[in-house]
């Protein structure tokens, strides 16, 4: 009964080689994010959906970008990935503010 | 600007010990205050929340967590651990305008058996 489905859970790309990490949700929630997590530390929002309407972060780099062609899917494009992108990427979704979390897609960049 | 402050990186106890983690935030506003865990090889799930009422609330597993307002707090308590509670604790803020969500760094607790 998977709510949040993230794909791959590893990915491997090369320095500039650009890459798509895709997010699922059985839930029907309106709000979806994606946050970019380092070792030990805190996840770091780049952006979130609500519904169609998309909320950049200020820091967030324009190499970052999103699509959500619909309710259930939402994907994080990096368009140019750099040694320092590599992080695990987490998905989540809300409808009251409760967060549910994939699984997380770990990121190496080569 | 938002952010939320976590006292402890590691936190090390015996199984019966009791616990208690440290949260502050920094945000005028009204908030939500949450704590999430993430068990070694899985996803983050949330803990427990604060949204209005009571500010000594509880959450799954026997935790509970007091919000004080006049100290900007939101510490995690629990009074017996277990060997299973080896996890990393998130303390996250949500402003009640927006719905962006601020995390704390963690705090990776460790249960000697």
């Amino acid at each position: 009964d998977a709510m949040v489905i993230q794909n791959p859970r590893y990915q491997v790309t090369q320095f500039g080689k650009p890459v798509t990490l895709s997010c699922s949700q059985t839930l029907n929630h309106n709000v979806m994010y994606w946050y970019q997590q380092k070792s030990s530390q805190a996840p770091k929002l780049l952006f979130h959906y609500y519904d169609k309407d998309f909320n950049n972060e200020a820091d967030t780099p324009d190499n970052f970008q999103s699509r959500r062609p619909n309710t259930s899917f939402c994907f994080l494009d990096i368009r140019s990935p750099g040694l320092g992108d590599a992080a695990m990427y987490l998905c989540a979704t809300s409808i009251n503010r409760d967060q549910y979390f994939g699984p997380g897609t770990r990121l190496l960049v080569l | 600007a938002q952010s939320v402050s976590q006292h402890n990186h590691h936190v090390i106890l015996s199984e019966a010990a009791s616990l208690e983690l440290g949260c502050n935030y920094s945000y005028g506003g009204t908030v939500n205050l949450f704590w999430y865990v993430q068990y070694p090889g899985q996803h983050l799930q949330l803990l427990l929340k604060y949204f209005s009422g009571d500010p000594l609330v509880k959450g799954i597993k026997g935790f509970e967590a007091e919000f004080i307002k006049s100290k900007f707090s939101f510490n995690l308590r629990k009074p017996s651990v277990q060997w299973s509670d080896t996890a990393e604790y998130f303390c996250a803020v949500n402003a009640l305008r927006g719905f962006k969500t601020i995390f704390g760094a963690g705090t990776r607790l460790f249960v000697k058996a």
